[in-house]
């Protein structure tokens, strides 16, 4: 079945640090691509999306491009910032309108001042 | 800016117990979802929901669990006899026609003891 992986956290970086959070997926079709995030005691946001191969979403300075040959969807940000400090979720959905999300397993970013 | 609801935030109760999880979704959405995540782990699908009929559901939700939409506002999860294992996040989501962005509510903390 369509899964996601997602690099191990936590993640800890310094203040202005350049930022990278690996995702590839596996799935049969062709899958849209989010990245959602946790703020501590809070929901899940969406933060950006990718519908089709070589789309780049983009939010907040976050950027992920759709890859569909190295079937990945890596999460980056030139210069991170305390507020970042999240836990943030790689997914995608099958079908465009009524499909389930599968996310991954979660990548904790921790960053210090 | 609409934001789908979600109600208790947190709820206790004791093993055994029926729980009603409760979800005002964004009005004029037509899919419906409950995810759950239990502590430190990654987000579930549970079951989806479309013209008043479940359109699909994951192996976690068994017979203990049900869901209806009973005024056409709200969305509820029941989960009839809770146990020990059913502790998690609970988190609501609906998503408009024709979009790929499912929005998420604040979740429901359950914790049964």
């Amino acid at each position: 079945g369509d899964s996601v992986t997602q690099m191990e956290g936590p993640v800890t970086l310094s203040e202005e640090a350049f930022l990278t959070i690996n995702c590839t997926y596996t799935a049969t079709g062709y899958p849209s691509l989010f990245w959602y995030v946790q703020y501590p005691g809070e929901g899940l946001q969406l933060l950006l999306k990718a519908t089709k191969a070589d789309d780049k979403g983009s939010n907040k300075g976050f950027e992920a491009t759709y890859r569909k040959e190295t079937t990945s969807f890596h999460l980056e940000k030139g210069s991170v910032q305390v507020s970042d400090s999240a836990v943030y979720f790689c997914a995608l959905s099958d079908l465009r309108g009524g499909g389930k999300l599968i996310f991954g397993q979660g990548t904790e970013l921790s960053v210090k001042p | 800016e609409p934001e789908v609801t979600q109600t208790p935030s947190h709820q206790v109760t004791q093993m055994g117990q029926e729980v009603i999880l409760r979800c005002v979704p964004i009005s004029n959405h037509l899919y419906f979802y409950w995810y759950r995540q239990i502590l430190g782990q990654k987000v579930e699908f549970l079951v989806s929901f479309y013209n008043n009929e479940i359109s699909e559901k994951s192996e976690i939700f068994d017979d203990q669990f049900s869901v209806e939409r009973p005024d056409g506002s709200n969305f509820t999860l029941k989960i009839r006899s809770t146990k020990l294992e059913d502790s998690a996040m609970y988190f609501c989501a609906s998503e408009g026609p024709g979009n790929t962005e499912a929005f998420f509510g604040q979740g429901t903390r359950l914790t049964v003891v």
